[in-house]
């Protein structure tokens, strides 16, 4: 089974930190997606890469920068966390082409005070 | 934009009765569709998933329709279980893109 792993399931950092949200696949996915989701607002997406040092922007990428430095590995990034960007991260991936479901990971519950 | 949307916020359903969760979509050019099963606190999980020239597939308790003359899929869960009670997502996609849009999300809450 793919599986894609976040690396902290909670975290609380104050306003203006700079704060790395990590995500890894081991199913050697091209493709890995970076959302939030908030209440009544459903899954938005932030940034989404189709392969190594490739980014593009999503639907909501102030604030936030990515890095995609080998196949595996996306990291979200809050240059300047602020408390709006308090929220769930979900980190997703899939392989090109054909058709597949995102497969995502538990998710990062990132609270900013 | 075009997007996905659902059309009950909230389900309440007694343990043991069938289930059915709605899906509208608006881009008549979506020809994949997928279920998703999110519990709380954890990442949503692939159900069932559907090609546009498909109208049903089964899977184990699981049915998904898709009427693509008035643009909506639903997800049917036959005798429903406490371990269903969950947020249902509904998503499309097209082109084998890869790129998929997400609606809104179902609380299905299952009374014992």
């Amino acid at each position: 089974d793919v599986k894609v792993t976040q690396s902290s399931r909670y975290l609380v950092k104050r306003t203006g930190e700079k704060v790395f949200l990590e995500c890894v696949q081991d199913m050697d996915h091209e493709n890995m997606f970076w959302y939030r989701q908030d209440p009544g607002l459903g899954l938005r997406l932030i940034y989404f890469s189709y392969d190594v040092k490739m980014k593009e922007k999503g639907d909501i990428p102030e604030g936030y920068s990515v890095s995609r430095e080998k196949k595996e590995r996306f990291s979200l990034i809050l240059e300047s966390a602020s408390t709006n960007q308090t929220s769930m991260y979900l980190c997703a991936s899939t392989p090109p082409g054909a058709y597949y479901g995102y497969t995502f990971g538990s998710g990062t519950r990132l609270t900013v005070v | 934009g075009e997007s996905v949307g659902l059309h009950l916020p909230t389900l309440s359903v007694q343990e043991g009765d069938n289930s059915i969760i709605n899906c509208a979509y608006s881009n008549s050019a979506s020809d994949y569709f997928i279920w998703y099963k999110q519990e709380s606190g954890k990442g949503p999980q692939f159900i069932i998933d559907i090609r546009s020239n498909m109208d049903k597939r089964q899977g184990q308790r699981v049915t998904v329709l898709l009427n693509k003359t008035v643009k909506h899929l639903s997800l049917q869960i036959a005798a429903t279980q406490p371990g269903d009670s969950a947020v249902y997502f509904c998503a499309e996609g097209y082109n084998a893109g890869n790129m998929l849009t997400f609606g809104g999300g179902t609380r299905l809450m299952v009374k014992p």
